[in-house]
């Protein structure tokens, strides 16, 4: 059974702080994806994680992939309050294809001014 | 850009009742799933569908629950005799597929409460 954990659920930071969020997965995946929530709302595809070593950036964001440790992270860049959100990393079986995705429990990002 | 559409935005449903939800994929999708949250909790699989069948569905997805694409843009989840514990929000997804490199692309969800 694939499971996923992320670290730490709850954080609260300062605006200009560099931070990183960990995804930590149990099973061999293909694929990772990262997800932001605003309370009450939909979630927003952030980044897409296919291979070994991938690394993406938009903005103050960027996401890595290491498969052979099975560990995503998520990192945050001097920090801004638009940043504050739950984010979701969430992990799809190998050779799964378009199967359904096991997220993690979510990180809460409380960024202050 | 194209959006995945739910409705209701939220449904207010006696216990024992039945109940559908209703979602719009975008429109080149073949892939569609239903997912639940569970207020403050994370974010579960349901099921997923393709080619007009059940490709995948989770512990969760039990007999009370079926899902339909009754013409070529809706696709419905149906849960037949509520429970309390019911009560979440529904978030319907769709992808295109094929590449893994297509996120799954969601909708705003269907606030389902259950008295």
């Amino acid at each position: 059974e694939l499971k996923v954990e992320q670290n730490p659920l709850f954080l609260s930071m300062q605006e200009g702080k560099n931070y990183t969020i960990y995804c930590n997965y149990s099973t061999t995946s293909d694929r990772l994806y990262w997800y932001r929530q605003d309370p009450g709302k939909s979630l927003e595809s952030l980044f897409v994680l296919l291979s070994n070593g991938a690394v993406k950036q938009e903005g103050r964001l960027m996401a890595s992939l290491d498969t052979k440790a099975r560990l995503s992270t998520l990192h945050i860049t001097a920090a801004v309050h638009d940043l504050s959100a739950t984010y979701f990393c969430a992990v799809g079986k190998s050779g799964g294809g378009a199967d359904g995705l096991t997220f993690g429990k979510g990180t809460h990002l409380i960024i202050q001014p | 850009e194209p959006e995945v559409t739910q409705t209701p935005s939220h449904q207010v449903t006696q216990m024992g009742q039945e109940v559908i939800l209703r979602c719009v994929p975008i429109s080149n999708h073949l892939y569609f799933y239903w997912y639940r949250q569970i207020l403050g909790q994370k974010v579960e699989f349901l099921v997923s569908f393709y080619n007009n069948e059940i490709s995948e569905k989770s512990e969760i997805f039990d007999d009370q629950f079926s899902v339909e694409r009754p013409d070529g843009s809706n696709f419905t989840l149906k849960i037949r005799s509520t429970k309390l514990e019911d009560s979440a929000m529904y978030f319907c997804a769709s992808t295109r597929g094929g590449a893994f490199n297509q996120p799954q692309h969601f909708g705003d969800g269907t606030r389902l409460s259950i008295l």
